[in-house]
């Protein structure tokens, strides 16, 4: 479980304001995801990327952003727009977007003062 | 859409007990269905997993069964111990956009 790092462990977030969690990986992998979990729910699928400088919307990425100029980093903005953004932030990575196992960073949880 | 239900949503056993949680998928096409033990405030953890063309895998105390007719999967966890207390996650990856779609979760406490 090695190899893929987020930070920081908790985050802040005043009200208005956008912040940036971080994903990196050192496992060469091609695909990276992110995913929120809540209270008793699944997880659910924000963004994911096959390739660098190519991402795609997954169920819930209203009120997101993400960028992949590295193969190793893919960071997660939570914007303004996103009126409900306590959770728990999971980002995860596979060889490629059809390999079977994704394996999960440490987690980010977000908090709104 | 396709989807994920898993049950129970919390389950409680003694120790020594054998536990089963349940979970069915929508998409007949699924090819692939792995379990994710995730404890309190850390990552989920992959534990097992099964493929299509599979009836049944077992690691030591760990078994997961898969009926592709009646499009459901389940975890046995046998001899359970304190340790095995946490949240599973059951998943399946649908073929047709290689999507994974993950379960509510199962809070397993197993009392000493």
């Amino acid at each position: 479980d090695g190899g893929i790092t987020q930070s920081p462990k908790y985050l802040f977030r005043k009200e208005g304001q956008n912040v940036t969690l971080s994903c990196e990986q050192n496992l060469n992998h091609d695909a990276m995801y992110w995913y929120r979990q809540d209270p008793g729910q699944g997880l659910r699928l924000i963004y994911y990327s096959q390739i660098v400088n190519d991402f795609q919307k997954g169920d819930i990425a209203e009120g997101y952003s993400v960028s992949r100029e590295k193969k190793e980093s893919f960071p997660l903005t939570v914007t303004s727009a996103q009126k409900n953004p306590t959770a728990f932030y999971l980002c995860a990575s596979s060889t490629g977007l059809a390999s079977e196992t994704q394996y999960f960073g440490p987690g980010t949880r977000l908090l709104v003062l | 859409g396709e989807n994920v239900e898993q049950h129970p949503s919390t389950l409680s056993v003694q120790e020594g007990d054998s536990a089963v949680i349940k979970c069915t998928y929508s998409d007949s096409a699924s090819n692939y269905f792995p379990w994710y033990k995730q404890e309190l405030g850390k990552r989920p953890q992959l534990i097992i997993d099964i493929r299509s063309n599979v009836g049944e895998k077992k690691d030591q105390r760990i078994a997961v069964t898969l009926n592709k007719t009646a499009k459901h999967f389940s975890l046995h966890i046998t001899e359970t111990q304190p340790e095995d207390s946490a949240v599973y996650f059951c998943a399946a990856r649908f073929y047709n956009n290689n999507d994974m779609r993950f379960g509510a979760g199962t809070r397993l406490t197993v009392k000493p």
